[in-house]
């Protein structure tokens, strides 16, 4: 089946710092990307939408100048925490789908520690 | 709107017993219904799919019936296995492929020897 990667896999960083995360679609073309925040023992949360060359669509609850979501190809998206804090630790884990079929792929996730 | 209810776990059972993870939705309109595994380390996968009422999805003896009457999409196996030990997720979609997903909170299952 399709791979989406992402990288790093893990990262710690102090706070106040940035953090980017990168979602990668190996062997397909990714027209949209999603990206979901996952708490322990909690669902995924969807954070926000990401269409190739548009802007990024948040849920509601999501500040998008905290996440900001580029989507500047068709097979890489990036997640940007800004001036991270220890709440922000979680989980962040993207998905991608190409040309309208039904299937989502899912990364193997990025697990951030905010000390 | 649009949610997804699975029982909670953690789920303990036996090499080759029967497993049953329940999973009830809300939505509007008509959903398509997933059930997702996330082995340890690993990213999730789709195990399998229904996309419209009566359908049955299976994949690697797992199996799940869409019950339109019940608004349900429960996970069955009938003899499980250590390597099955993960967590399985329930989720559903209203549109296309380009619609994000709404997953439950998830169920761990644990099969031991």
């Amino acid at each position: 089946g399709a791979v989406v990667s992402q990288h790093p896999s893990r990262v710690i960083c102090k706070s106040g710092t940035s953090v980017k995360i990168e979602c990668r679609s190996l062997d397909f073309q990714a027209t949209t990307m999603f990206w979901y925040r996952q708490f322990p023992k909690q669902s995924l949360m969807l954070m926000a939408t990401s269409n190739e060359g548009s802007k990024a669509t948040y849920e509601q609850g999501v500040e998008k100048d905290k996440f900001l979501i580029n989507h500047a190809s068709l097979t890489l998206s990036t997640l940007t925490v800004t001036s991270a804090h220890p709440e922000d630790s979680s989980f962040y884990i993207c998905s991608a789908s190409g040309g309208g079929g039904e299937t989502q792929y899912f990364g193997p996730g990025t697990r951030l520690l905010v000390l | 709107g649009n949610s997804v209810t699975q029982m909670e776990g953690p789920v303990t059972l036996s090499e080759e017993a029967f497993l049953t993870i329940n999973c009830t939705y809300t939505a509007t309109g008509y959903p398509s219904l997933f059930w997702y595994v996330q082995y340890p380390g690993e990213g999730l996968q789709l195990l399998l799919k229904a996309t419209k009422a009566d359908d049955k999805g299976s994949n690697k003896g797992f199996e799940a019936t869409y019950r339109k009457e019940t608004t349900s999409f429960h996970l069955e196996k009938g003899s499980v296995q250590v390597s099955d030990s993960a967590v399985y997720f329930c989720a559903l979609r209203v549109d296309s492929g380009n619609t994000p997903l709404v997953f439950g909170k998830g169920t761990r299952l644990s099969v031991i020897a």
